[in-house]
């Protein structure tokens, strides 16, 4: 049981727009940055979004990160089939003392 | 360009010792934390442990602490993530990751700090 919370799996077709969610407390989200990471199968993860919004230079911005409260949600426009990949949020959490990880959403390309 | 490259894949029997790296380049290693984290087969990522080069300062994950050490040798630009008695339940690719920021004050770690980049990872095998 992973301390910020996604859904398994998202889907879409080619050119549309897929959000992901990740759900977590005071004490993570509420409270610090949110980070989004892409790990493309069999590869290292790679950072898409830092500090809630932020795009590292290379990332379209086709990728857009969001946070409200407790939660945060990764926004993925125009879909390519390269986008099929794991996605997983992260934060530090005050509470743990740790940096703590989403369960990953895996996004298909159908 | 900043990199981190980690060793080779290990496979290794219970109860045996253990002693992986992660060797930076491209930057100034003693400045930058360094991070482990786990994935184990078809699982997601988790957060083992930090360590600050320059003074050894770390933090653990309550899961790992205990479990495994992390090091580093300045003189070498490398970070280490050890094991005393391995166990099955250690199979596992193992990521370092060095943390970065662009916050310019004083009081942004951890918080706003992440993993970037991140070393092709290590697949630790524990089988007898």
């Amino acid at each position: 049981q992973s301390v910020l919370t996604q859904p398994p799996s998202a889907s879409g077709t080619p050119g549309h727009r897929v959000i992901i969610s990740c759900s977590g407390s005071s004490s993570n989200i509420g409270s610090n940055s949110v980070h989004w990471y892409q790990q493309i199968r069999g590869a290292a993860p790679k950072v898409l979004v830092y500090r809630d919004s932020q795009r590292p230079s290379g990332v379209p911005d086709r990728f857009s990160g969001s946070k409200s409260g407790t939660s945060a949600s990764l926004a993925i426009s125009g879909l390519r089939s390269e986008d099929e990949a794991d996605y997983y949020c992260a934060a530090w959490d005050a509470s743990l003392s740790a940096w703590v990880f989403g369960g990953g959403t895996k996004v298909t390309v159908l | 360009e900043v990199q981190l490259v980690q060793s080779g894949a290990e496979v290794k029997k219970p109860g045996e010792s253990l002693k992986i790296s992660c060797k930076g380049s491209g930057y100034n290693f003693t400045n930058y934390w360094i991070g482990w984290v786990r994935q184990m087969p078809g699982k997601g990522l988790e957060w083992i442990a930090t360590i600050y080069p320059l003074d050894s300062d770390n933090i653990y994950s309550p899961s790992f602490q205990g479990q495994v050490a992390v090091s580093t040798d300045s003189s070498i630009n490398t970070a280490y993530l050890q094991w005393s008695s391995l166990k099955a339940s250690d199979t596992a690719i193992y990521y370092c990751a060095r943390l970065t920021t662009n916050c310019l004050v004083s009081d942004c770690f951890p918080t706003k700090y992440w993993f970037d980049p991140w070393g092709q990872g290590t697949l630790v095998t524990v089988s007898s």
